[in-house]
């Protein structure tokens, strides 16, 4: 069964204390691989695409990585206004959906 | 170019109801997709349009239905609510498989 799992589920960081957000896929056939970020109440807002293992893409404090297995977000200094849930999800050779893990909810603290 | 629109932002319905939600996706776009989001379940694919068509679904019971018009525009529809259908609802529009953009979801409540 395909799947999508993130860790961790939450994450409290300081302002300024860089981390790594991961997500981790078992499916057959990976199309591509797309991180989300998500306010409360709000729809996802697209952050990054990543089709091939080695492909790395950076947006301001973010930068997505990819391997064979997972992909990892890394947020340099952080803010507070970086708080929100990050959400991966990957879309598959077959068919046209996307699968969403269960996201990671960060806090930054001033 | 104006973003994803959904109508209405919330609602509030009785158990044995039936809801329509409506999606206009952005301009140019012919997929639309939805999805319902709970704390415990995460994002979950419901259905995909294309062209007037159905071109994916997810796995919900056949209360979850929807349609898409010649315009693109969606709407899903939910019939004999149970308490357990209280969630967002989210609208994707894509003109690409590999993107989607989100619009900002109708709030159901189910009492």
């Amino acid at each position: 069964e395909d799947q999508v799992t993130q860790s961790p589920e939450a994450l409290r960081l300081q302002e300024g204390e860089s981390s790594s957000l991961n997500c981790s896929y078992t499916v057959s056939g990976l199309r591509g691989l797309f991180w989300y970020r998500q306010d409360p109440g709000k729809g996802p807002e697209f952050l990054f695409t990543l089709y091939s293992a080695g492909e790395e893409k950076e947006k301001e404090r973010l930068k997505a990585t990819l391997t064979k297995k997972e992909s990892f977000l890394h947020i340099t200094a952080p803010k507070p206004e970086d708080s929100a849930t990050y959400l991966c999800a990957v879309t598959l050779n077959y068919g046209q959906n996307f699968v969403f893990g269960p996201g990671t909810r960060l806090s930054v603290l001033p | 170019k104006a973003g994803v629109t959904q109508t209405p932002r919330y609602l509030i319905k009785t158990r044995g109801q039936q809801v329509t939600l409506s999606c206009s996706p952005i301009s140019g776009h012919r997929s639309v997709s939805w999805y319902q989001q709970t704390p415990g379940q995460g994002l979950q694919f419901l259905f995909e349009y294309f062209s007037e068509t159905q071109r994916n679904k997810g796995n919900f019971p056949g209360r979850f239905s929807g349609r898409q018009f010649s315009n693109s525009r969606s709407e899903m529809n939910v019939s004999t609510l149970e308490l357990g259908d209280s969630a967002l609802y989210l609208c994707a529009s894509s003109s690409d498989p590999n993107e989607q953009f989100f619009g900002p979801g109708t709030r159901l409540t189910v009492l």
